[in-house]
């Protein structure tokens, strides 16, 4: 079974922390994706990369960077927090050429 | 650049038939993917269709028209814990990332 986790599920932070978002996958996938899920958007792409150092920016990388030093590993930041990126934070991986993306549990980030 | 358009909800019966629409416009088309997602759940991969017709997986089938931009996922034998959300998502090429639609609530009652 494909295994998509993210360090939290519920996490809160202050206005002007920076915030980092861990994701893992055990599938040895080339393609990991972020996502920010909000009521009534639906899923929209924030980052996303096809290999090791790569990355790509999706239709809304404002205020956001990410960072892939490992296969494994795909991290969000959020330099300086706001509150408007308060929202649920969802992780895929997938391997090329495959439709199937495996979703992490997602983290709820809210910035007070 | 893509958008795709499904009904924001969709209310059925339990043992009944629900269809959940979902139209596109992109620049390029590479087929049509269905995901669900529970409250409080990751969405999971259904189904994909990468040519026109029917794709049938168990009590879940998907179409697509490309000639209509149009593809539909078909729900059969309702329960209740098909309640979620329905997301089409579509994709460019294959080399770039898949687009999602809002989503489609979908609520099973007795």
């Amino acid at each position: 079974d494909v295994k998509v986790t993210q360090s939290s599920r519920y996490l809160v932070k202050r206005t002007g922390e920076k915030v980092f978002l861990e994701c893992v996958q055990d599938m040895d996938h080339e393609n990991m994706f972020w996502y920010r899920q909000d009521p009534g958007l639906g899923l929209r792409l924030i980052y996303f990369s096809y290999d090791v150092k790569m990355k790509e920016k999706g239709d809304i990388p404002e205020g956001y960077s990410v960072s892939r030093e490992k296969k494994e590993r795909f991290s969000l930041i959020l330099e300086s927090a706001s509150t408007n990126q308060t929202s649920m934070y969802l992780c895929a991986s997938s391997p090329p050429g495959r439709e199937t993306q495996y979703f992490g549990p997602g983290t709820r980030l809210l910035v007070l | 650049g893509q958008s795709l358009e499904q009904p924001s909800e969709v209310t059925a019966v339990e043992g009944a038939i629900v269809q959940i629409n979902c139209t596109y416009q992109t620049s390029g088309f590479y087929g049509l993917s269905w995901y669900q997602q529970h409250d409080g759940g990751a969405p999971t991969f259904l189904s994909y269709n990468g040519l026109d017709g029917l794709e049938e997986t168990g009590r879940f089938s998907s179409f697509l028209s490309r000639s209509d931009s149009y593809g539909y996922l078909l729900l059969q034998e309702l329960q209740m814990k098909d309640s979620a959300s329905y997301f089409c998502a579509a994709r460019n090429s294959g080399n770039t990332p898949l687009v999602f639609g809002k989503g489609t609530r979908l609520s099973v009652i007795a």
